[in-house]
């Protein structure tokens, strides 16, 4: 399976601030997912994001608060822009498995916001 | 209704018992069947996969998925200490990767 891993592990931000996540792959991918993770809850799809092309976002997130950048086949940003408590959560990176349909998952980034 | 629904627990057992973990969805659509495993801090593992119905083996780990009643299904037989942990059902449908994710449960085993 792939090694994937995510900067900042953590961070603690103040609001109206935005913070950018990386996520990094130690082979070529061609599709990288970011998730949210809020407090015992499941895991939402933020958006898809595909080397080459703009990311496609799913209901409910928009481009202008979660921008996302995919400039290789090893590497994404997540940028959680003009940071509310509400923003406070878990941020997932993902890529797809070897096997169909299935996924790879970091680490995580634990945001807080005050 | 949400399209995966998973009872969140949690789930306390002693050591050795037999875990049954169960997430029903609404979709007849869904075709690819996984259940991730996630601990403290971690990021969800891929535990098990299972495409359409039927069971698939894997050491103490057994997934079971009945498409008649929409039911998925994990088994962990002998339960350990290092089990304890939140299992997350997840599936799809149509062949995008965009998985579907249960609320999760949470296990505690016993020592």
């Amino acid at each position: 399976s792939a090694v994937i891993s995510q900067k900042p592990s953590r961070d603690i931000c103040q609001r109206g601030t935005s913070l950018t996540i990386q996520c990094q792959v130690d082979s070529q991918v061609t599709m990288m997912f970011w998730y949210r993770q809020q407090p015992g809850q499941s895991l939402t799809l933020i958006a898809t994001a595909n080397q080459g092309s703009e990311a496609t976002y799913e209901s409910g997130f928009v481009i202008d608060k979660f921008p996302i950048s995919r400039p290789n086949l090893t590497f994404s940003t997540l940028t959680v822009s003009n940071m509310s408590p509400e923003d406070s959560s878990i941020y997932l990176c993902s890529v797809e498995g070897t096997v169909q349909e299935t996924q790879y998952f970091g680490p995580g980034t634990r945001l807080l916001v005050l | 209704q949400k399209e995966v629904e998973q009872d969140p627990g949690p789930l306390s057992v002693p050591e050795g018992a037999i875990v049954s973990l169960n997430c029903t969805y609404s979709n007849s659509a869904f075709q690819y069947f996984m259940w991730y495993r996630q601990y403290s801090r971690k990021g969800p593992e891929l535990l098990m996969y299972t495409y359409s119905s039927g069971n698939k083996e894997d050491g103490r780990f057994t997934a079971q998925v009945d498409k008649s009643s929409k039911y998925i299904s994990l088994f962990i037989r002998d339960s350990q200490p290092s089990d304890s942990a939140t299992y997350l059902c997840a599936t799809s449908g149509d062949s995008s990767y965009k998985l579907i994710f249960g609320s999760g449960t949470r296990l505690l085993v016993r020592p």
